[in-house]
């Protein structure tokens, strides 16, 4: 079983809607981070979570400690959130990273 | 302040060739880690440095991959001989807290194409 799961793994929307994208996990973490990975560019660190909740902007990012999950959520989507957003573990030292959701939002 | 700064940003080889890939991260960060992405798959950790000292290279493929952080500065990734599997976008990042990552910092990556 995988230590961290991310779903869904491609989600198309239409500009404008409200965006959720969660993390799953199965170890204990000391952090969670959620990146954002846009085509052909870097890593973006949006998020780093290791309680509660966190806004910025059109983002917000929840994490749950005692059911192992987050969630990434964009309000009012547009054409540019299009990216591959990635669940970042932190355990100990080591770094989990999830499979990424790849997100298109249409004009 | 600078952020991670990772050279070249596209490289292409022929299988067989050595490629060096560098990474200067943020000054005073001593965390410095690397990560791939192989086409098609998801990132995977390679190495984790704290200052000069390999804390963790449980990622690393093979005896192909040599990485190294001298004086505790910038660090080289060197592949040698290069192979076709090893196309992907190799990533850097830097923190001052392993433990939590806070302060994450990413580089925007090295494109290697091998031929």
């Amino acid at each position: 079983k995988n230590e961290v799961e991310q779903s869904p793994q491609n989600l198309t929307a239409q500009e404008g809607e409200f965006i959720t994208i969660n993390c799953s996990y199965s170890v204990g973490i000391s952090a969670l981070h959620w990146l954002q990975q846009h085509p052909g560019g870097g890593i973006v660190s949006l998020f780093m979570l290791s309680s509660g909740k966190k806004k910025h902007g059109r983002l917000i990012a929840t994490i749950n400690i005692q059911e192992k999950h987050s969630s990434l959520h964009i309000t009012a989507s547009h054409p540019r959130d299009s990216a591959v957003y990635i669940c970042l573990l932190n355990r100990d030292d080591k770094i989990i990273f999830g499979k990424g959701t790849r997100l298109h939002i249409l004009p | 302040e600078a952020g991670v700064t990772q050279f070249p940003s596209h490289s292409v080889i022929e299988k067989g060739q050595t490629v060096t890939l560098r990474c200067d991260p943020i000054s005073g960060h001593d965390n410095l880690y690397w990560y791939r992405r192989v086409m098609g798959k998801e990132i995977k950790f390679l190495l984790h440095f704290v200052k000069e000292s390999k804390q963790d290279e449980s990622g690393m493929p093979n005896n192909r991959f040599l990485a190294e952080r001298t004086g505790g500065t910038y660090s080289t990734l060197k592949v040698q001989p290069a192979e076709l599997e090893d196309s992907g976008v190799y990533f850097c990042a830097s923190s001052q807290n392993s433990r939590t990552g806070h302060g994450y910092t990413f580089g925007s990556g090295t494109r290697l194409t091998v031929v």
